[in-house]
């Protein structure tokens, strides 16, 4: 069953504590992204990657880190220096970042405790 | 610049009548434009994708689009809207050239169905 999973569902970070949010895909995309949804607002991109060892900032990528060890995975690591992060955030791939479509993961709700 | 406006943050109809959901979108070419689908606490569906071939768009579920170079638009529509299809839904630009990975979101419109 082809498809992106992201875990966990919810995710509690306490004061100072570094996060990391998982995404695996096993559609053999090449690219990944990783977007952040605030209430009323659309997705602002946070970090993608276009191919395995290689990844280039977004719009809003200050506190947060990635890598791309695997084609398949594309972790997320939300860093301490992230001062709100209490969102929803949700992974993505396609084929290639040449204009192609992005499908999505079901998202990781991160809540600060 | 490229940019996305839903004109409606929410829209709620009844179940059996027709849903119409607008975006307008602001770019210098014509882009690849999206609608997706988002259900409580879930990631994003893809209903239907225009680039550049027919300007009436199906998509799943019985959702449709139809593209207007110009008035710039890319307005959803449903002939007969389902409890199922209670959601938010985003219109969605895919940027071209350099930025050619790029999607820029609209913020939204929350369709409520009422029984």
């Amino acid at each position: 069953d082809g498809g992106i999973t992201q875990s966990p569902k919810y995710l509690f970070r306490k004061e100072g504590q570094n996060v990391t949010l998982s995404c695996e895909q096993n559609l053999n995309h090449d690219a990944m992204y990783w977007y952040r949804q605030d209430p009323g607002q659309g997705l602002r991109l946070i970090y993608y990657s276009q191919i395995v060892n290689d990844f280039q900032k977004g719009d809003i990528a200050e506190g947060y880190s990635v890598s791309r060890e695997k084609k398949e995975s594309f972790p997320l690591t939300v860093t301490s220096a992230q001062k709100n992060p209490t969102a929803f955030y949700l992974c993505a791939s396609s084929v290639g970042t040449a204009g192609e479509t992005q499908y999505f993961g079901p998202g990781t709700r991160l809540l600060v405790l | 610049a490229q940019s996305v406006t839903q004109l409606d943050s929410h829209v709620s109809v009844s179940e059996g009548t027709p849903v119409l959901l607008r975006c307008n979108y602001s770019s210098s070419y014509s882009p690849s434009l999206f609608w997706y689908v988002q259900h409580p606490n879930k990631g994003l569906q893809l209903l239907l994708k225009y680039t550049s071939a027919a300007t009436l768009v199906k998509g799943i579920n019985g959702f449709e689009a139809e593209f207007k170079k110009s008035e710039t638009s890319f307005h959803l529509t449903k002939p007969s809207a389902h409890m199922s299809d209670a959601a938010e839904y985003f219109c969605v630009a895919l940027g071209s050239g350099g930025s050619n990975y790029k999607l820029t979101f609209g913020k939204g419109t929350l369709l409520t169905v009422n029984p």
